[in-house]
């Protein structure tokens, strides 16, 4: 099976740089992804880890390391716009199979 | 382009009612899934499929059915509807490559009574 776990809230002010922390466990791995979701939205996709590092995407970045079966999303520059629930996500199969964390509710204080 | 589309996006049914979530994409993607939203509890697999003629179960797959007969279309059947299927339902379709990269529908709202 799989399991995520992550911080169910994280406040912050704007400008400010905010660390999303995700650990799994999965009898299998291809990827750690991460999605975020305004309002009760569509969730839209940020970014995806197969390797160890880190990957950058404008003010958004996402880490992986493999051995310690633990990513963050770092999101720096925090905007107002940001407030938004952050769900990190293991695929686990081929074929886009994902299993999703419980989800972070970010809060970006003026 | 449309995307992912889903239809109703509101439904209230009354306890034992059966009624379908119609998905379907545009993009000739090969895998679809459905999800439901609850409060607190994230984004929970129901059933995938990973092409035409092939289903197989997520998470949380009672009291649902699904099938694939084309590429596009991937339907959501609730049998007989109970109040703790109250939920957002989002189907979502990824062409399964290296990032596996889902599209997510705008979401079905369902009350059950």
């Amino acid at each position: 099976g799989q399991s995520l776990e992550q911080p169910s809230e994280v406040t912050a002010v704007e400008g400010a740089i905010v660390q999303i922390n995700c650990t799994y466990q999965t009898s299998g791995f291809y990827g750690l992804s991460w999605y975020q979701q305004h309002d009760g939205g569509a969730p839209t996709f940020l970014s995806y880890n197969a390797l160890d590092g880190l990957e950058e995407t404008g003010r958004f970045s996402s880490f992986l390391s493999r051995s310690d079966s633990y990513g963050y999303l770092l999101l720096q520059e925090l905007q107002m716009k940001d407030s938004a629930s952050y769900f990190c996500a293991v695929r686990g199969g081929q074929g886009g199979k994902l299993i999703f964390g419980q989800g972070t509710e970010l809060s970006v204080k003026p | 382009n449309a995307g992912v589309t889903q239809t109703p996006k509101f439904q209230v049914l009354k306890t034992g009612q059966s009624m379908t979530l119609q998905c379907a994409q545009d993009m000739n993607h090969e895998y679809m899934s459905w999800y439901r939203q609850d409060p607190g509890m994230g984004l929970r697999l129901i059933h995938y499929s990973v092409g035409a003629g092939i289903t197989d179960q997520g998470e949380v797959p009672n009291g649902y059915n699904v099938s694939r007969s084309t590429t596009e279309d991937f339907p959501l059947r609730l049998l007989s509807a109970a109040p703790s299927q109250t939920s957002v339902y989002f189907c979502a379709s990824s062409y399964g490559g290296a990032n596996g990269e889902l599209f997510f529908g705008e979401g079905s709202r369902l009350t059950v009574l």
